[in-house]
């Protein structure tokens, strides 16, 4: 268990529809990181937030948004979805500084749009 | 942008047997740190092992070592009597050393069947 708590764990829905995601990163992690795992495909890193600021953007679409809450849990935004948007998502957070070259990864939300 | 390559989508290995993962990766950076990340079946992102790229010394961890050419952009995993709960998807990831926590490039995998 790496600490990292990601709901829900399996998503279905349709075309058109918006989901939210939800990320609460270890105790004390700063920094949390969204990554999306398309079929048999390597992560692509979309978005990081650090202490509620966003620090940088990958990949991420425009129909897609994030944000970081006061009590430092995370939120993935999808609008728009369209099949292509299928997808095992991917939370991490990490300390700062020397210590944070570890990212701890939470379980995962399985989204599938039909 | 660094970009992460892994060249063998899959590799199979007999069970108590030796195999290498392969890994190559772009950056003009001389600082960063590499990882080989583990996910079985339940799609758990497992971390095996780290480098530092300012080390020369190849980290070990147990069964797992690393073969780090900085100058060749290489960094291949070498899993030793290999075990079934050995197979699954291999990642390849980077990331800069530089100030502020940052995200991590990964490679596109290489699925390990372990054949008892």
């Amino acid at each position: 268990d790496s600490g990292v708590t990601q709901t829900p764990k399996h998503l279905i829905t349709a075309t058109g529809q918006r989901v939210t995601l939800r990320c609460s990163p270890r105790s004390g992690d700063l920094s949390v990181y969204w990554y999306q795992q398309s079929l048999d495909q390597g992560l692509q890193f979309l978005i990081q937030y650090y202490n509620g600021e966003e620090r940088a953007k990958g990949n991420i679409l425009e129909r897609f948004s994030a944000q970081q809450f006061p009590d430092l849990h995370s939120e993935l935004n999808l609008s728009s979805l369209e099949l292509g948007d299928s997808a095992l998502y991917f939370c991490a957070s990490s300390e700062e500084g020397l210590l944070g070259y570890e990212q701890y990864f939470g379980p995962g939300t399985r989204l599938t749009v039909t | 942008a660094q970009t992460v390559t892994q060249s063998q989508p899959e590799m199979s290995v007999q069970e108590a047997e030796t195999v290498t993962l392969s890994c190559t990766y772009d950056t003009s950076e001389s600082d960063y740190y590499l990882f080989w990340y583990k996910q079985p079946p339940s799609r758990q992102m497992i971390l095996v092992i780290r480098q530092e790229a300012y080390k020369q010394q190849n980290a070990t961890e147990n069964r797992f070592s690393v073969n780090f050419q900085k100058a060749a952009k290489s960094f291949s995993l070498k899993i030793s009597d290999s075990q079934l709960g050995d197979a699954a998807m291999y990642f390849c990831a980077y990331r800069s050393a530089r100030s502020g926590n940052t995200p991590l490039v990964f490679g596109k995998g290489t699925r390990l069947s372990v054949i008892a």
